[in-house]
């Protein structure tokens, strides 16, 4: 069974940092492109930023480029995302999601969000 | 990357057919067939329903689908059923490579 959890939410104050974390299970963690969604409360869907399969290759959404580093442990089939500068605005659940893949028979485009986790709040407040 | 529209609310009767609009610019849904469909629950992380507009994943009901004309996706729900009632957010991946979603709506079984 796919699991995507996620970890690492809390209270934290304008200015201050925060690393989330995403524990893969049930699938083949390293073959897979991963993303992070997020969600402010009572508001839509946002996506945040997205990391190639190897980490050698990243993207940002414009509000938080320079201010988040996504990144992956492959080994521990873990994905994270290192938060600085955090703002009110910030405040969301945030979500990991898969990407494309590569398996045995090629490379499988996905521009979608498939497994998803269940999310980790953050809350920047003072 | 400004937001994909969608209306904030439909609502239908069992039994009905509703469907939800997904408005973007040839940057996004109008360049590409990589729209997609997601479903969420009050409290409950989102549902792939469709993707690449129009493909349904396994294990989702054929009551849902989906198309696009131009700048314009569609989600249609056939034979509406009270576990429907979700809110439902179009994604579409754009020029910037990057990925943009719709406001979200809010979908009501009467």
């Amino acid at each position: 069974e796919v699991q995507l959890v996620e970890s690492g939410g809390g209270l934290v104050q304008p200015g201050g940092s925060l690393r989330l974390s995403c524990a893969a299970s049930g699938f083949t963690f390293s073959s897979y492109w991963m993303h992070w969604v997020r969600q402010a409360p009572g508001k839509g869907l946002v996506w945040v930023s997205r990391i190639n399969s190897d980490g050698s290759s990243t993207s940002y959404a414009d509000s938080v480029k320079g201010r988040f580093t996504i990144s992956r442990d492959n080994a521990k089939n873990t994905l994270y995302l290192q938060m600085n500068s955090l703002r009110a605005e910030d405040t969301a659940v945030y979500y990991c999601a898969s990407g494309h893949y590569y398996d045995s028979s090629g490379y499988h485009n996905q521009y979608y969000f498939d497994y998803w986790g269940q999310g980790t709040l953050v809350t920047v407040s003072s | 990357q400004s937001a994909l529209t969608q209306p904030a609310s439909v609502s239908g009767s069992p039994g009905q057919s509703i469907t939800i609009s997904c408005t973007g610019t040839s940057s996004d849904v109008g360049g590409y067939n990589y729209v997609s469909w997601y479903q969420q629950h009050p409290g409950k992380a989102p549902k792939l329903m469709i993707y690449d507009v129009s493909n349904r994943p396994s294990g989702v009901s054929n009551r849902f689908s989906g198309s696009k004309s131009g700048n314009t996706a569609s989600l249609t729900i056939s034979g509406l059923q009270a576990e429907d009632e979700a809110d439902y957010y179009c994604s579409s991946y754009t020029s910037s490579s990057s990925w943009v979603f719709g406001g979200g709506t809010k979908l009501t079984v009467l």
